[in-house]
């Protein structure tokens, strides 16, 4: 069974900082992994989807890695702001479904 | 309307009714899923549709009970809740069977569940 993990579950940083969001996976056979953003009560938006064969993806100010050997991926979010305030979610794709972590919640402080 | 969509997005419920929860995916997807969220807990899939066949019942209760009438709808019908049932139960769907294997999985905006 898929068990992921992210590490930290929560973080604080000042305005400006980059911050680095871990995740990592225990079953390589992935087809791919996906980022989330999840706002209080809200519904997951996607950020990046980062396929296996790929070792990393860019969209703005956000980057993100994959090492599908070593089990791990990391999410970069350079310069944060405030509105970077949320809780990131890590998912991996097998045969048919996703597995989540748990999440690491973020707040920026201006 | 675009995307996921999911309706009602707040809904109370007393233990003894019966009420359903709506979602409508605008993406022409062929793939659709039920996942819970609870507090403190990592998303948990209840139940897929592909291709409006369920392909996994991943030993959900038998008084949550799906339905897909064709691939841009899904249905959870709630019957004799618990309490612990409360969550956020969020829809999503996606394109199965492509060539390229992206499988990316869109998100509805969720519905709060609360059972009195």
């Amino acid at each position: 069974k898929q068990e992921v993990t992210q590490i930290p579950a929560a973080l604080s940083v000042p305005e400006g900082e980059n911050l680095v969001l871990n995740c990592s996976f225990t079953d390589s056979a992935i087809y791919n992994l996906q980022w989330f953003r999840q706002d209080p009560g809200k519904g997951l938006t996607s950020l990046l989807l980062i396929q296996s064969s790929q070792r990393e993806q860019t969209s703005g100010r956000l980057n993100a890695s994959l090492d599908k050997s070593s089990g791990r991926s990391t999410l970069y979010i350079a310069a944060s702001q405030p509105g970077d305030s949320a809780t990131y979610l890590c998912a991996v794709r097998d045969d048919y479904k996703l597995s989540f972590g748990a999440g690491t919640t973020v707040t920026v402080r201006a | 309307e675009t995307g996921v969509t999911q309706t009602p997005r707040h809904l109370v419920m007393g233990m003894t009714n019966k009420k359903s929860l709506k979602c409508e995916q605008h993406l022409g997807h062929n793939a659709m899923y039920w996942y819970k969220q609870s507090a403190k807990k990592p998303l948990e899939l209840m139940f897929v549709y592909n291709f409006k066949e369920q392909t996994e019942n991943n030993s959900v209760p038998s008084r949550f009970s799906p339905e897909c009438p064709n691939s841009s709808h899904l249905f959870l019908h709630l019957h004799t809740l618990q309490p612990e049932d409360s969550a956020l139960y969020l829809c999503a769907s996606s394109q199965e069977g492509l060539a390229e294997k992206t499988y990316e999985q869109y998100f509805g905006p969720g519905t709060r569940l609360t059972v009195t």
